[in-house]
């Protein structure tokens, strides 16, 4: 069974720093693009990276350029979402995503807030 | 950015009947490969997102034969043949064909 486990999110001040977590299991994780996606609260979905199979390709949301980096572990079958300068705007609900589009398997969840 | 943009944002829908959402994209959403990358996902209250539809029409694993998709090019439709009590939640539209990735606003389904 596919199953992607998410933890690391708390409420942080604005420029702080937070690393989300993404354990996959059920799958061969070197196979697959993974993606982050995040949801402000009572808002839409907005795409937020993506990362290929062996990391070398990356692409972001404009407006976290340089402030938050996607990176995964194949050897440790895990995603992950270094957050820094983080500002009042990212607080949301952060999903990782298996594929490169929309993600046919998506994790729980992990809440973000940023606020002093 | 591919702008993504969904018809209605709220649909009140009898139990058995039809529903129907828009989503048009403001450019194409074809690939260089020749696929065309336009996803339906459905996020029920207080859950994650789920993949319905991928490449236009393909529905995903477990997901029931009364969701279809269809369309081409820049304008899609998901339809829902006859609306369950489950099916209460919000469905996106999201393309897949270049970076940025981009979703619609997203459609509220709820029963009347």
């Amino acid at each position: 069974e596919v199953q992607l486990v998410q933890s690391g999110g708390d409420l942080v001040q604005p420029g702080g720093s937070l690393r989300l977590s993404c354990a996959a299991s059920g799958f061969i994780f070197s196979n697959y693009w993974m993606t982050w996606v995040r949801q402000a609260p009572g808002k839409g979905l907005e795409w937020v990276a993506n990362i290929n199979q062996d990391g070398s390709q990356k692409y972001y949301m404009e407006s976290v350029k340089g402030r938050l980096t996607i990176s995964r572990d194949n050897a440790k079958n895990s995603l992950f979402l270094q957050m820094n300068s983080l500002r009042a705007e990212d607080t949301a609900v952060y999903y990782c995503s298996r594929g490169g589009g929309s993600g046919d398997y998506w994790g729980q969840g992990t809440l973000v807030t940023v606020s002093s | 950015d591919i702008v993504m943009t969904q018809t209605p944002l709220s649909s009140p829908v009898t139990l058995g009947q039809p529903a129907s959402i828009s989503c048009r994209s403001s450019q194409s959403v074809v690939s260089s490969d020749g696929n065309t990358y336009l996803n339906w996902l459905q996020q029920r209250p207080g859950q994650p997102p789920r993949l319905l539809i991928h490449q236009i029409s393909k529905r995903f694993s477990g997901v029931p034969d009364r969701f279809s998709g269809s369309g081409a090019g820049t304008d899609f439709t998901l339809k829902i043949s006859s609306v369950e009590a489950e099916d209460v939640g919000v469905y996106y539209c999201m393309q897949a064909t270049q970076f940025p990735r981009t979703f619609g606003q997203g459609t509220k389904v709820e029963i009347k």
